[in-house]
């Protein structure tokens, strides 16, 4: 079965500190793998988006990593700020038999404090 | 260029009736997907258009149903509401069919519709 498992299922950090989010993946044959970010009561947000042949992607103060092999990702955080609490979600997509469909985590709650 | 315009914002309707939310894509995009977000759920796939054709549909009942028009613009409908039909409801554009899942190319959300049924 393709799944998405996000983890932690929410974290509350400290204003100014990093942290790292993980999402492990089962959806096969892989395409590519997001980060969106979604405020409360928003759409979400793209942050990156990675193919199976990156390791690693940054937008600013995000870093995403990818390893296709053990179908992990991380996404790490720098240097924290209050508008960062939202939740991360980690969408994985499919191709050949799962073309076209988007695997959704049910991500990670982030909340940072002054 | 103008994002991705979901409309209305908020919605309340009562137990069995009908309702219809609108999404208007980022221009020159042809595929549009829904798709409802609950608390427990999470972010759950309802079906996509492409070039007014349903390309993709998950695991909801037969009272969920979209249309796409000539213009992009597409419409999900949801008949005999029930309560547990609650949630926001998100529509995504994108310039390639699959959600750009292929082709690797970016998928924008709307705003969402919050629908609460009581």
């Amino acid at each position: 079965k393709n799944q998405v498992e996000q983890s932690p299922q929410s974290l509350i950090i400290l204003e100014g500190k990093n942290c790292t989010l993980q999402c492990n993946y089962t959806v096969s044959p892989f395409s590519n793998l997001r980060w969106y970010k979604q405020d409360t009561g928003r759409g979400p947000v793209s942050l990156t988006i990675m193919t199976f042949s990156e390791n690693t992607k940054s937008n600013g103060r995000y870093t995403a990593t990818l390893d296709a092999d053990t179908k992990q990702s991380s996404l790490h955080i720098t240097a924290s700020q209050l508008s960062d609490s939202a939740s991360y979600i980690c969408v994985v997509s499919g191709r050949g038999s799962t073309l076209g469909r988007l695997y959704f985590g049910r991500g990670t709650q982030l909340t940072v404090w002054p | 260029k103008a994002g991705v315009t979901q409309t209305p914002r908020y919605l309340i309707k009562t137990r069995g009736q009908q309702v219809t939310l609108s999404c208007s894509p980022i221009s020159g995009h042809r595929s549009v997907s829904w798709y409802q977000q609950t608390p427990g759920q999470g972010l759950q796939f309802l079906f996509e258009y492409f070039s007014e054709t349903q390309r993709n549909k998950g695991n909801f009942p037969g009272r969920f149903s979209g249309r796409q028009f000539s213009n992009s613009r597409s419409e999900m409908n949801v008949s005999t509401l029930e309560l547990g039909d609650s949630a926001l409801y998100l529509c995504a554009s994108s310039s390639t069919p699959g959600q750009g899942a292929g082709m690797n190319t970016e998928a924008f959300f709307g705003q969402g519709t919050r629908l609460t049924v009581v």
